[in-house]
């Protein structure tokens, strides 16, 4: 089956820095990948997500990259905000099943 | 649109008894449904996937006896935990698709349920 790992596990940043997460996959079949966002005992929100056959989809001070060649995609949060500190999840979905990776608690420091 | 309720969202239980969360879809038709356990500081664990009208699809390692998948209609899927126990604590989560060919697999997720096996 499909295996995502994402890194770092952790990322601490100033407010007003980038952040950058990264995540690798296996099945080379994986055609749909979400980032969500998980604040504490919420429900994962969808930020953004890319196809297969887009290589780099920005919103707003989100964007995410992806390389099929390579087998990763990354997420990219500009100008960071207090309220951006959460769990970040990537996931890879080959058909309706998503594979989440283990997550990354941002932090954003004021 | 695609808000999907989940009742009820905490639960307190005994050991050794039964409960069972309720998965609604409220604006749309959820041909597959999605559930999900959380523990703390990890990642969504996949524990089985429901087709309306059929049986559940479990992934390796959850017990399909112990955790009991009905999804009735298209619109609402339930699990039960049976004879839960303390190790069964943690966040459940449902989430639906529409399986629409192009959709690329969007699921759209529950607040969740917040179970505790004293």
């Amino acid at each position: 089956g499909e295996n995502v790992e994402q890194h770092p596990s952790t990322l601490s940043v100033q407010e007003g820095d980038s952040a950058v997460i990264k995540c690798t996959y296996s099945d080379s079949a994986s055609n749909y990948f979400p980032w969500y966002k998980q604040e504490l005992g919420k429900r994962p929100q969808l930020i953004i997500d890319i196809r297969s056959n887009v290589g780099e989809k920005k919103d707003q001070r989100i964007a995410v990259t992806l390389n099929k060649t390579a087998k990763h995609f990354s997420l990219h949060i500009t100008e960071t905000q207090p309220e951006d500190s959460a769990v970040y999840f990537c996931a890879a979905s080959h058909g309706y099943k998503l594979s989440f990776g283990a997550g990354t608690t941002v932090t954003v420091r004021a | 649109g695609a808000v999907v309720s989940q009742h009820p969202s905490r639960v307190i239980c005994k050991s050794g008894t039964s409960v069972k969360i309720e998965c609604r879809s409220l604006d749309f038709q959820a041909t597959t449904m999605f559930w999900y356990r959380q523990f703390p500081k990890q990642s969504l664990m996949l524990m089985a996937t429901s087709n309306e009208g059929s049986k559940a699809t479990y992934e390796q390692g959850v017990e399909k006896d112990k955790f009991l998948i009905n999804h009735a209609s298209l619109t609402l899927s339930t699990l039960t935990v049976t004879s839960a126990h303390p190790e069964d604590s943690s966040f459940y989560i449902c989430s639906a698709s529409t399986g629409l060919t192009g959709t690329y697999g969007e699921q759209f997720f529950g607040p969740g349920t917040r179970l505790t096996v004293l």
